[in-house]
């Protein structure tokens, strides 16, 4: 099966800097997606990585390392908007490009 | 555009009966997935719906069935409901056609089984 970890449980300062990690451990990897959920609301896609490296987009970086089975996600200059849960996802080969594996996500609290 | 719509918004149902739940996708889309979120197992896959076919399938039981309509709105069916079966249940849409093409979710349909 597919094994996707993230920490359960953040906090952090406004204006700050956090990195939320995502490890992984899958055959055929094809993608992984970075979401953010506010509490009682639809994910939000945030950032997409194939290949290694980093992609950045505003605030919000995300990095991978494909041979390492390793993701970050890094938001700058905090803000208590960002308070929500963040979910780490990874798309595989052989079971379609809409079929994820979501790992349980990290709640992140901003705290001023 | 109008994002993903799902009613309704919260379900309570009994052991042992069905439930169907709705969801209309962005215009356009084609594709519809339905996943469902539960907090110790996070979001799980459970089925995909193309141009009116299944096009992929998670590891649930049978109890779970899908649809999609001509107008790509879809219906999800959970028949013989279990205490288990409390969760949110996401759907999400694309257009279904590009290798990388993000997955737009509606806000859910929280469903107990008491």
């Amino acid at each position: 099966g597919q094994n996707i970890d993230q920490p359960t449980e953040m906090t952090a300062t406004e204006g700050a800097i956090v990195q939320i990690n995502c490890t992984y451990q899958t055959s055929g990897f094809n993608g992984l997606f970075w979401y953010q959920q506010h509490a009682g609301e639809a994910p939000t896609f945030l950032s997409y990585n194939v290949l290694d490296g980093l992609e950045e987009k505003g605030r919000f970086s995300s990095f991978l390392s494909r041979s390492k089975g390793y993701s970050y996600l890094l938001l700058k200059e905090l803000q208590m908007k960002d308070s929500a849960s963040y979910l780490c996802a990874v798309k595989l080969w052989e079971t379609g490009a809409n079929n994820l594996f979501f790992g349980t996500g990290t709640r992140l609290t901003v705290i001023p | 555009k109008a994002g993903v719509t799902q009613t309704p918004r919260y379900l309570i149902k009994t052991r042992g009966q069905q439930v169907t739940l709705s969801c209309s996708p962005i215009s356009g889309h084609r594709s519809v997935s339905w996943y469902q979120q539960t907090p110790g197992q996070g979001l799980q896959f459970l089925f995909e719906y193309f141009s009116e076919t299944q096009r992929n399938k998670g590891n649930f039981p049978g109890r779970f069935s899908g649809r999609q309509f001509s107008n790509s709105r879809s219906e999800m069916n959970v028949s013989t409901l279990e205490l288990g079966d409390s969760a949110l249940y996401l759907c999400a849409s694309n257009t279904g056609r590009q290798e990388y093409s993000p997955l737009h979710f509606g806000n859910g349909t929280r469903l107990t089984v008491t």
